[in-house]
């Protein structure tokens, strides 16, 4: 069956540390994204991608980086500058503009 | 479970009874219209869309009313089930073509048995 998965679905860092947080599809959708929800708040768009190699920042891309090197592949690297990365953060992806997101089940990060 | 649903309105309805979640929403232009559903702990369901050239559309035991009037937009589900119980959200799509939604904060829907 086709669908987007991410892992981990826990994921815990350490202060200073970076993590990257795994998304893939294959329902040949051209564009992904990443968003971060916090308790009380709509979802925040990171970073989008509409096609490989190109990516844009989204609403709140400080302390994060990403990669669009495959069609399938969107990885977020939450970085040591993200200074307060704990949240759930789901990664979707669409066939084409003003079509609906497929969302993937989320990873949860933790800073310990 | 996830605690995105932490401050979010509640709303509690008997099983078999009707529900109505709303949403008003932030942007004239917007000509696209999603409802999700989120379950604890999971991704976002895609439940039912509508276009700004419509003013209703029907599902499966869900229809989604868009008023552009006072830009306001309701969920209905119909005989409510356990499995509904869930945090039920809405986004908006501002611009034909763009790729860009905004999220709603969302509604915990309960069932109560």
């Amino acid at each position: 069956d086709g669908g987007i998965t991410q892992s981990p679905k826990y994921l815990f860092r350490k202060e200073g540390q970076n993590v990257t947080l795994s998304c893939e599809q294959n329902l040949n959708h051209d564009a992904m994204y990443w968003y971060r929800q916090d308790p009380g708040q709509g979802l925040r768009l990171i970073y989008y991608s509409q096609i490989v190699n190109d990516f844009q920042k989204g609403d709140i891309a400080e302390g994060y980086s990403v990669s669009r090197e495959k069609k399938e592949s969107f990885p977020l690297t939450v970085t040591s500058a993200q200074k307060n990365p704990t949240a759930f953060y789901l990664c979707a992806s669409s066939l084409r503009p003003s079509y609906g997101y497929t969302f993937g089940s989320g990873t949860r990060l933790t800073v310990v | 479970g996830e605690s995105v649903g932490l401050h979010l309105p509640t709303l509690s309805v008997q099983e078999g009874d009707n529900s109505i979640i709303n949403c008003a929403y932030s942007n004239s232009a917007s000509d696209y219209f999603i409802w999700y559903k989120q379950e604890s702990g999971k991704g976002p369901q895609f439940i039912i869309d509508i276009r700004s050239n419509m003013d209703k559309r029907q599902g499966q035991r869900v229809t989604v009313l868009l008023n552009k009037t006072v830009k306001h937009l309701s969920l209905q589900i119909a005989a409510t089930q356990p499995g509904d119980s869930a945090v039920y959200f809405c986004a908006e799509s501002p611009t034909s073509g763009t790729y860009k939604y905004i999220f709603g904060t969302g509604t915990r829907l309960k069932v109560l048995a």
